[in-house]
C-alpha cells in the first residue's frame, strides 16, 4: 500500500501570496489532519478533516484553511504568507475518525519557505 | 490543558549505550500514548504506543511504559545503535474525540560509532 503522499515537497513564496499543498492519505483512510513543524513552536495541531467535513481546528489564524474531497484527499490553503509561516506541514491519515489508539500515518512533509 | 514535557535535548551517546529519554504528560482525560521518530527529511514514524495504564509499548527494542500514577511515558533501549539517531517525539491523544495528537518539543538524540 502506498504511503501518505503530501505535494510539492518544497515550496519558495514571498510574504502576501496565497499557497496550497496538498495531501493524498493512505488508501481506504479517510480521516486527514495537518499539522505545522517549526524550531520554535514545535509540532502543532492546525486541523483535522473526516469525510470532507472539518472535525476539529488548532489555534491558527483564518489565514489557513483546508478542504477534504469526497476521495479523501486533502488541501490545506494559507493566504496572506508571512515570514512566520515558514514551516515543515506534515499531513497524517487514520482510517476513521474519534478512535484515539489508531496510529496517524504522516506524510514525508511540504517544506514552504516565505521570503 | 493537554501537554507533554520531554527532555532537554539534544542528547549524545556512544553506540550500545543505554538510552532513557522523559516524558511526562498532562491531560484532562485518559489519553493514549505514543512516541513518534523523525529522520532527517522525513515525516513522522511511529515507534511505540500504549493505549491505558500499565501498557508497555514496545518496538524495535524500544519500549515505553504507561505509567497513570505518575504520569509518564519514559523511552529506553538498552543498546543504542548509530542508525538511532534521529528526533523523537512523545505525544498524547485524548480518548474521546479528536484525533489530534498534542507533541512534545522533540529530543535530538545523536550516536556516536
Amino acid at each position: 500500500k502506498a504511503g501518505v503522499t503530501q505535494t510539492p515537497r518544497y515550496l519558495i513564496k514571498t510574504r502576501g501570496q496565497q499557497v496550497t499543498l496538498s495531501c493524498s492519505p493512505i488508501s481506504g483512510h479517510r480521516s486527514v489532519s495537518w499539522y505545522q513543524q517549526t524550531p520554535g513552536q514545535g509540532l502543532q495541531f492546525l486541523f483535522e478533516y473526516f469525510s470532507e467535513t472539518q472535525r476539529n481546528k488548532g489555534n491558527f489564524p483564518g489565514r489557513f484553511s483546508g478542504r477534504q474531497f469526497s476521495n479523501s484527499r486533502s488541501e490545506m490553503n494559507v493566504s496572506t504568507l508571512e515570514l512566520g509561516d515558514s514551516a515543515l506541514y506534515l499531513c497524517a491519515s487514520s482510517p476513521e475518525a474519534g478512535v484515539s489508539y489508531n496510529e496517524q500515518f504522516f506524510g514525508p512533509g511540504t517544506r514552504l519557505t516565505v521570503l | 490543558g493537554n501537554s507533554v514535557t520531554q527532555m532537554e535535548g539534544p542528547v549524545t551517546l556512544s553506540e550500545e549505550a543505554f538510552l532513557t529519554i522523559n516524558c511526562t504528560y498532562t491531560a484532562t482525560g485518559y489519553p493514549s500514548l505514543f512516541w513518534y521518530v523523525q529522520y532527517p527529511g522525513e515525516g513522522l514514524q511511529l515507534l511505540l504506543k500504549a493505549t491505558k495504564a500499565d501498557d508497555k509499548g514496545s518496538n524495535k527494542g524500544f519500549e515505553a511504559t504507561y505509567r497513570k500514577e505518575t504520569t509518564s511515558f519514559h523511552l529506553e533501549k538498552g543498546s543504542v545503535q548509530v542508525s538511532d539517531s534521529a528526533v523523537y517525539f512523545c505525544a498524547l491523544r485524548l480518548l474521546q474525540g479528536a484525533q489530534k495528537l498534542v507533541f512534545g518539543q522533540g529530543t535530538r538524540l545523536t550516536i556516536n560509532p
